[in-house]
């Protein structure tokens, strides 16, 4: 089946500091990424839509100039959280629908960001 | 609006008990599709199904089964014979028809499956 990959699984940074998130697809190409945050214990909520060689579109609330978010190609996308603080720290999952399999939809592993 | 409810925070059995997962949607689309995935400590999302919005047909997988009641928004899942394996936090997920292959998921909140031995 479709594979979608993150990096890093896990990260520790401090605060003011930025991380880099890469979201890609393995073995598709997608034109679309969705990145969603997951609080502990609570459910995922979409963050933002990522549109390769395009802007991205930001749910309400979430701010594009602290989460930039880089659809660089095809099977690429990153999520950028610049000078995190420590209520940053949360549980990032990608997800890609796989075009033309019925709008399956692939998620990433997760990305675990600490901020101390 | 799109919205999932997961009426049940935590759920405890005991290995072997049968178990029901509750799931309530409201969209207004008239073609959309439902989703459950598992997600264990570990965090990584497992697909477990999709039902689309026209296929109210039953449907079992081995332990598993759906139950999906397009009259009463539900879409409620169960598991048979209870193992410590599933013990995770399951979420039930909406997804409205967009024309192709895009659209986020809407997730309810997670039941929280606990399965003592």
């Amino acid at each position: 089946g479709a594979v979608v990959s993150q990096h890093p699984s896990r990260v520790i940074c401090k605060s003011g500091t930025s991380v880099k998130i890469e979201c890609r697809s393995l073995d598709f190409q997608a034109t679309t990424m969705f990145w969603y945050r997951q609080f502990p214990k609570k459910s995922l909520m979409l963050m933002a839509t990522s549109n390769e060689g395009s802007k991205a579109t930001y749910e309400q609330g979430v701010e594009k100039d602290k989460f930039l978010i880089n659809h660089a190609s095809l099977t690429l996308s990153t999520l950028t959280v610049t000078s995190a603080h420590p209520e940053d720290s949360s549980f990032y999952i990608c997800s890609a629908p796989q075009p033309g399999h019925s709008y399956e939809q692939y998620f990433g592993p997760g990305t675990r960001l600490t901020v101390t | 609006a799109q919205k999932v409810t997961q009426a049940q925070t935590e759920i405890s059995v005991v290995e072997k008990e049968d178990v029901t997962l509750d799931c309530v949607y409201e969209t207004r689309d008239t073609t959309y599709y439902l989703f459950w995935y598992k997600q264990p400590p570990s965090g990584e999302l497992v697909f477990l199904i999709r039902r689309n919005s026209f296929d109210e047909q039953n449907e079992i997988s081995g332990r598993y089964s759906w139950n999906f009641q397009k009259s009463t928004s539900s879409f409620n899942f169960t598991i048979t014979a209870s193992q410590v394996v599933d013990s995770a936090v399951y979420f039930c997920a909406l997804r409205g028809y967009y024309g192709g292959s895009q659209g986020n998921l809407i997730f309810g909140k997670g039941t929280k499956l606990s399965v003592k031995p």
